[in-house]
Parts: structure tokens; sequence; C-alpha cells
């Protein structure tokens, strides 16, 4: 079967940093992405690794193992409106090129 | 900014009846995907399609649930007939290409709620 698993729910403070984990199990792999998506709005694209490795835009960055089937999206100076969930997806080649999305993690940021 | 556009944003139904929503991808999207979302889960593909042409429908319930692209733009996707368990958010979402579908871009839902 096929699998991604990512925590459910993370609570941080404003300025914090925040490290989501996804960890996959599929039959192949082409790569990993990050969606964020806020309540009641449509998902957006944030990043993809196909390599290992650390790949950074702005705030946001994504890290990618794949010898060991895992990746992170590290949020880093937390605003309150990052509040949001926030989907790792897999390409999983032999299913074609369409994603498999992990259940999500929602993502609380305080004052 | 192009957008995907879909409509309706929302549709209350009652069970066994049909129900259809449309998709225009951003222009020059050569693939176009249909998913669904359960509230507090992540989106489920139900069918892709490159230009008119169907790539993935293995999640497609079939025996109700059909899409259709025909001249490669806009796409609709239809339920006949429509069950409890169909409630849900329907996304559109397109690619440039089957080989950039890790960056999709989603349309803002169809929230269908089934009574």
């Amino acid at each position: 079967g096929q699998s991604l698993e990512q925590p459910s729910e993370v609570t941080a403070v404003e300025g914090a940093i925040v490290q989501i984990n996804c960890t996959y199990q599929t039959s192949g792999f082409y790569g990993l992405s990050w969606y964020q998506q806020h309540d009641g709005g449509a998902p957006t694209f944030l990043s993809y690794n196909a390599l290992d490795g650390l790949e950074e835009t702005g705030r946001f960055s994504s890290f990618l193992s794949r010898s060991d089937s895992y990746g992170y999206l590290l949020l880093q100076e937390l605003q309150m409106k990052d509040s949001a969930s926030y989907f790792c997806a897999v390409r999983d080649n032999q299913a074609g090129t369409a994603l498999i999305f992990g259940k999500g993690t929602t993502l609380s940021v305080s004052s | 900014e192009a957008e995907v556009a879909q409509s309706p944003r929302y549709k209350i139904t009652e069970k066994s009846q049909a129900v259809a929503f449309w998709c225009d991808p951003i222009s020059g999207h050569a693939t176009l995907y249909w998913y669904r979302q359960i509230l507090g889960q992540g989106p489920e593909l139900l069918v892709q399609f490159q230009d008119e042409s169907v790539v993935d429908d293995s999640q497609l319930p079939k025996d109700r649930f059909s899409a259709e692209r025909l001249k490669g733009v806009d796409s609709t996707l239809k339920i006949q007939p429509a069950e409890l368990g169909d409630s849900a958010m329907y996304l559109c979402a397109s690619s440039l290409a089957r080989s950039d579908s890790y960056e999709q871009y989603f349309g803002p839902g169809t929230r269908l709620t089934v009574t």
C-alpha cells in the first residue's frame, strides 16, 4: 500500500520556528511537494524536492532524504497568517504523475 | 494572475439527484485534475486528464461519477445519483504538463452537501 504520515497538529508562537515532518511509503517515488491550505481556501504550492537536500524559499525551507523516505517543511519567523493546514504530497510513478496527499498538519500560530 | 475557475462554489442537493461541477483551468495548462477532499483529510485524486484524454480514473466511482474534457480546455464532473457520502469539497487543479504535476494550481473548489 501507499501511505504518507505527518503529525495532525502543531502549535507555535509568532516568531518561532516549526518543523513539519512527513514520512512516506509508496511503490514509486518522483519527488515530494508541500502545499498550504487556509480554512475554506484552495491548496497552494509551497515547494518541491526531487533530490536529497534542503530547498529554501524565503521563510520556508523543505528537506528530503530519499534513503530514509522522509522529508520536512521548516517554517521560520512564524506569523499569524501561517496558521493553516500543510500537506506533503508524493508523485508515485506507478500511479501516473498525479499527487498522493498526506492527511495534513494543522498549524496554529498564537501571539 | 491566472487562476483556476470553478463553479458553483456551493451546492446543496438531495440524495439520488444529479449534480455537475465545472472547471476552467489556467490557459495553456494541458493537465487537469479533479480531487475530492473530505474535511480533515488531504485531497484524493478522482480523475486526471491530459488534454482531452483520461490518464487516470482508477479512483473514480464509475457507477455514479463521470468526467469529461471534450475540447481539452474546461471540464465537467458529474455525479448521478448523489449519495450522502458524496458530501465533500471537490477541487479542480491544473498543471502546465504532466511532468509539472508536482506544482499544481488549485481552484477554490465546490463544497457539496447531499441531504
